[in-house]
């Protein structure tokens, strides 16, 4: 059963355009949802955090929002630029000790100049 | 910020040999360490949970006497795949998390190791 899902596979978006890359999760015992990017060969690298008792939070070219009564957050980046070319995976982060986050499967984002 | 090494960055070997991938945190002290896999055009698998000085835990449907995991210090896990066949060729990510801190973005991963097992 998954728990975090991401049901675009793929995106692709216009250079300058703003880029929505959407989350979905059934469990409501999560504190902390992630956003995390990833280049071809390398690892994740982590983007941008929201608390479960927040609904927005921003920084810079990335804004995470989070509605709860859906279950449902996305990640906005504005203006997208050819280098945010990458896979984007969704993590959140189960309250209580284990603390092991749990992925989405991951959105292809493909800026085009 | 945390950096998290892992080495080789990527290894070929024959079937049927054992291959050691290393994780090391750099500038901080893991008390676990987590290892991944990931398939092309996939997710990321957790295979297993390391713990320094105690046993690793791993999830269901992934071999422990396969996939040996060490971490004997505060900065080192390694990850051996024992007999290595073709359908273990895959990409392996290591992260680890920092005992001091208690932010959300706990996990630093590695650059990741890509086996291939001809």
């Amino acid at each position: 059963d998954q728990q975090v899902k991401q049901n675009s596979p793929s995106l692709s978006v216009q250079e300058g355009r703003i880029s929505i890359l959407n989350c979905d999760y059934t469990n409501s015992m999560f504190d902390y949802f992630l956003w995390y990017k990833k280049y071809p060969a390398e690892g994740p690298t982590f983007l941008i955090s929201i608390s479960s008792i927040k609904d927005k939070n921003e920084d810079g070219r990335f804004t995470v929002f989070l509605n709860k009564s859906a279950k449902h957050l996305s990640l906005h980046i504005v203006p997208s630029q050819p280098g945010d070319s990458a896979v984007y995976f969704c993590a959140a982060r189960p309250t209580g000790s284990a603390r092991q986050l749990t992925f989405g499967s991951g959105t292809q984002l493909t800026v085009l100049p | 910020g945390a950096v998290v090494s892992q080495h080789p960055s990527w290894v070929i070997c024959k079937s049927g040999t054992s291959v050691k991938i290393e994780c090391r945190s750099l500038d901080f002290q893991a008390t676990t360490m987590f290892w991944y896999r990931q398939f092309p055009k996939q997710s990321l698998m957790l295979m297993a949970t390391s713990n320094e000085g105690s046993k690793a835990t791993y999830e269901q449907g992934v071999e422990k006497d396969k996939f040996l995991i060490n971490h004997a210090s505060l900065t080192l896990s390694t990850l051996t795949v024992t007999s290595a066949h073709p359908e273990d060729s895959s990409f392996y990510i290591c992260s680890a998390r920092d005992i001091h801190l208690a932010g959300a973005y706990e996990q630093y991963f590695g650059p990741g190791t890509r086996l291939t097992v001809t």
